[in-house]
């Protein structure tokens, strides 16, 4: 079964508003989980780093304030895409460090923004 | 230069046939490899890892040269089930904290 679970799978919403993506890990403790995007025929780019209880460490390029990151416990972090536009749509990918280092992917949410 | 690069493909190969896919990398201190696994629209799952002694999995097997950076995997007898695409990734720090990925390359194997 899943080690990662990632909510919900699909989600389509009007332009402007906002969608949240949870992302769990759910039999062990992740001090780090991973948000990435993936645009149709293109490679996985990693959007930022979540770290339990301090602030995400955004890559190059990726707006923290439309992409919010909160990773309140060490099994969870979301990522809210706030006023979504037909742009962001996308399929957005969270994974998940064990303490040996080890990733596990989510299951991956598909946002589509009509 | 990217810092992953593949051939996209896609790769048409009959059922049984061997395919090999090669992955060049810029960084040349990068430390780790792996192969995904990605089916259309899910997520990437990991293959394998890549070692420099090479290393075998079943049908699959995967190669590193350090001296000319690229890693290849290897399948032999393929599968219907192999349809996917394959992506290098690479992690140049170590600990996986930034992976970085590959565009894949796609393999579709014919009945």
């Amino acid at each position: 079964g899943a080690v990662v679970s990632q909510h919900p799978s699909w989600v389509i919403c009007k332009s402007g508003t906002s969608v949240k993506i949870e992302c769990r890990s759910l039999d062990f403790q992740a001090t780090t989980m991973f948000w990435y995007r993936q645009f149709p025929k293109q490679s996985l780019m990693l959007m930022a780093t979540s770290n339990e209880g301090s602030k995400a460490t955004y890559e190059q390029g990726v707006e923290k304030d439309k992409f919010l990151i909160n990773h309140a416990s060490l099994t969870l972090s979301t990522l809210t895409v706030t006023s979504a536009h037909p742009e962001d749509s996308s399929f957005y990918i969270c994974s998940a460090m064990t303490d040996g280092n080890t990733i596990y992917f989510g299951e991956g949410s598909w946002l589509t923004v009509v | 230069r990217k810092e992953v690069e593949q051939d996209p493909g896609p790769f048409n190969v009959p059922e049984g046939a061997t395919v090999a896919f090669n992955c060049t990398y810029s960084n040349s201190a990068s430390q780790s490899f792996f192969w995904y696994r990605q089916d259309c629209r899910k997520e990437p799952k990991l293959l394998m890892s890549v070692y420099s002694s090479g290393n075998e999995d079943g049908r699959f097997t995967a190669q590193l040269n350090r001296a000319s950076q690229y890693i290849s995997l290897l399948i032999r007898d393929s599968k219907l089930s192999d349809s996917a695409t394959y992506l290098c990734v690479v992690n140049p720090r170590g600990n996986n904290r930034k992976l970085i990925w590959g565009l894949g390359t796609s393999l579709a194997v014919n009945p």
